[in-house]
């Protein structure tokens, strides 16, 4: 159980364009999802904590302008890269809190690869 | 401030040896503990947590760990390394202060020699 399901996971794109990344809870509704940007052989990095019906929060140094994040529902929160550029190329990974249980785990999605040429 | 201490970048273990992951916490109060590992790639896979209760807990593919609260430590041990343990392993803090956001650790390369 408890399955994140994550959207492309792989995508290339000229500079300039937008780009979508879905993340999905497959088995569980999500009340907060998680996005995460990771640089190679470094940590995780929150960017911003997206929940259901209301606006995205987040963290210092994140662009909203740049990052788009829409919680639409309860099992789908989507991450919209808008007129990206080559440093923007990174890998990108959500997770999910299942809905109602403040203390447990949140879970990952396989995580999207985004290179902007 | 809280944050999380993974002192170890790259451990190299032979395979069939222990193995023993360090990580430490600052956080005002008792933590939500957690041990991910990530293959090359892909996403993290949650290998154990700790909430509260018994301080050494059991998690999947023969790994454990142990909260030791005058240490503000929770290691990751395994006793017999295979070769497909072979990945990134991070410690996280659930911040439970509402948004319940983890606090990564820097991460822990682990290389399994055959």
């Amino acid at each position: 159980g408890a399955v994140v399901s994550q959207h492309p996971s792989w995508v290339i794109c000229k500079s300039g364009t937008s780009v979508k990344i879905e993340c999905r809870s497959l088995d569980f509704q999500a009340t907060t999802m998680f996005w995460y940007r990771q640089f190679p052989k470094q940590s995780l990095m929150l960017m911003a904590t997206s929940n259901e019906g209301s606006k995205a929060t987040y963290e210092q140094g994140v662009e909203k302008d740049k990052f788009l994040i829409n919680h639409a529902s309860l099992t789908l929160s989507t991450l919209t890269v808008t007129s990206a550029h080559p440093e923007d190329s990174s890998f990108y990974i959500c997770s999910a809190r299942v809905r109602g249980q403040g203390n447990q785990p949140q879970h990952f999605g396989d995580g999207t690869r985004l290179s902007i040429l | 401030a809280q944050s999380v201490t993974q002192p170890d970048i790259h451990i190299t273990v032979s395979e069939g040896a222990s193995l023993e992951l360090r990580c430490n916490y600052s956080y005002g109060a008792t933590p939500y503990l957690f041990w991910y590992v990530q293959s090359p790639g892909q996403g993290l896979q949650l290998l154990l947590k700790y909430f509260s209760g018994d301080t050494l807990v059991q998690g999947i593919k023969g790994f454990e760990a142990e909260f030791k609260r005058s240490q503000s430590s929770f290691n990751l041990r395994k006793p017999s390394v295979h070769w497909s343990d072979a990945a990134e392993y991070f410690c996280a803090v659930d911040t439970t202060s509402g948004t319940y956001k983890y606090i990564f650790g820097t991460g822990t390369r682990l290389k399994v020699l055959a």
